[in-house]
């Protein structure tokens, strides 16, 4: 398909166990975002990838979270020993080029909807 | 710290009707804005942006948005109201390299 798509779209898990979920971003798509969107909030930033490189994670809320992107295209974002404070929607967005967030839009994909419960 | 506020959790509009959705901001330095819309159970989709040059910028789907400030205000507007238009509506703005910081949404409700 032509958009980031991510996967799965709902996912159910017991407090205590470990999630993955996955993105895939726009082809070609050197830029790529996590966000947590709780419900009723706006999206909060996790961390971003360029190509294969985290440049920034300074939005992951815990230790526990732990994000990856090893030959710069899918991206799996890792939430161990999971709370119920982690149910929310994670949001994966991709963008074209190398430049900062302000210079493209970013392309978001529908979500992953976590419960824990 | 630097944020955008949407005041309003709701609007509510008849169709036809001209439409404003708020959106104030605290930024130091050059503001760089946004909007996207959410659509239920989906992603968030790009409006538009303002940064720099006219105030008034022209988006996706008949939006608009004013870059005012003054009022450090970026309120998103569009003349005529759709049934289709009703969604959750995210201001935002660039924080740094890599990152947008969203406000905490409005959701616009376009009554038949």
């Amino acid at each position: 398909g032509a958009g980031v798509s991510q996967s799965p779209r709902y996912k159910v898990a017991k407090r205590g166990q470990d999630v993955a979920l996955r993105c895939d971003p726009i082809s070609g798509h050197v830029s790529l975002f996590w966000y947590q969107q709780a419900l009723g909030q706006g999206p909060e930033f996790l961390t971003y990838f360029q190509n294969e490189a985290q440049l920034d994670k300074s939005g992951l809320p815990s230790d526990r979270f732990f994000a990856e992107r090893p030959e710069g295209s899918v991206s799996t974002l890792k939430i161990q020993r999971t709370q119920q404070e982690d149910s929310a929607v994670y949001l994966c967005a991709s963008s074209r080029g190398q430049g900062t967030a302000k210079d493209q839009p970013q392309h978001f994909g529908d979500g992953t909807r976590l419960s824990i419960l | 710290a630097q944020s955008v506020a949407q005041p309003e959790d709701q609007v509510n509009v008849a169709e036809g009707n001209p439409l404003t959705v708020k959106c104030t901001y605290s930024v130091s330095g050059n503001p760089y804005l946004f909007w996207y819309v959410q659509y239920p159970n989906r992603g968030l989709q790009f409006l538009l942006k303002y940064i720099t040059g006219d105030n008034l910028v022209k988006g996706s789907y008949g939006f608009e948005a004013e870059f005012n400030k003054s009022q450090t205000s970026f309120h998103l507007k569009k003349p005529s109201a759709l049934v289709s238009d009703s969604a959750l509506y995210f201001c935002a703005h660039y924080s740094s390299a890599s990152k947008i910081i969203f406000g905490s949404g409005t959701r616009l409700s376009i009554r038949p």
